[in-house]
């Protein structure tokens, strides 16, 4: 059972390149969500998905695109990246509604 | 703004202090309420969760945390620490109970001194 799965692990990108950070969960949840943690702001929330084909903003959005066509994976899309993106992100899978998010081991992104 | 505050962003014990952590969160409603510890280099990890029911509610390695419904907190406490406690603390909160957004609060960098 590997729980949430992301990568990769590290990346470093050029100004307006684009890239996909990838994140499956093996745990049959219907909850998602992308987070990105930068000193002294704790995380928040990029966009969040409820269920398969069902995707939402959170707080910082802007830049960023999601999809999810199975309940299994929930890629993350930078379009054009920026180096105000350089952050580490988070994905975290919910079982239900109310509980305690699990999340994956993070990707560290650098954009110069 | 509805939002999860941290009172403390560094915090420095040896070794057997005790420990609080404040957290204060804004949202008027019911709250699903969580503690999350971050230890170096690796993910979220969850050290404990109030719902419902006796306020005082206890977590992983001898943590605790106190929901005060009155002052919209739910502090972090633990007896003694230990330098494995050398962590990044995040409290955070899932407002009206039924949803699944949760809210972060800003973290706070405990260093343990050995």
């Amino acid at each position: 059972n590997a729980g949430v799965t992301q990568t990769p692990k590290f990346q470093v990108l050029k100004t307006g390149q684009s890239m996909t950070l990838q994140c499956a969960q093996d745990m049959n949840h219907e909850y998602m969500s992308w987070y990105r943690q930068d000193p002294g702001m704790g995380l928040r929330l990029i966009h969040y998905s409820v269920g398969a084909g069902i995707t939402d903003q959170g707080e910082v959005p802007n830049g960023y695109n999601v999809s999810r066509s199975t309940t299994e994976d929930f890629p993350l899309r930078l379009l054009s990246a920026a180096p105000s993106q350089t952050s580490v992100y988070f994905c975290a899978s919910t079982q239900g509604r109310g509980t305690e998010a699990f999340f994956g081991q993070g990707t560290r992104l650098t954009v110069v | 703004a509805q939002s999860v505050s941290q009172h403390n962003h560094h915090v420095i014990l040896s070794e057997a202090a005790s420990l609080e952590l404040g957290c204060n969160y804004s949202y008027g409603g019911t709250v699903n309420l969580f503690w999350y510890v971050q230890y170096p280099g690796q993910h979220l990890q969850l050290l404990l969760k109030y719902f419902s029911g006796d306020p005082l509610v206890k977590g992983i390695k001898g943590f605790e945390a106190e929901f005060i419904k009155s002052k919209f907190s739910f502090n972090l406490r633990k007896p003694s620490v230990q330098w494995s406690d050398t962590a990044e603390y995040f409290c955070a909160v899932i407002k009206n109970t039924g949803g699944f957004k949760t809210i972060f609060g800003a973290g706070t960098r405990l260093f343990v001194k050995a």
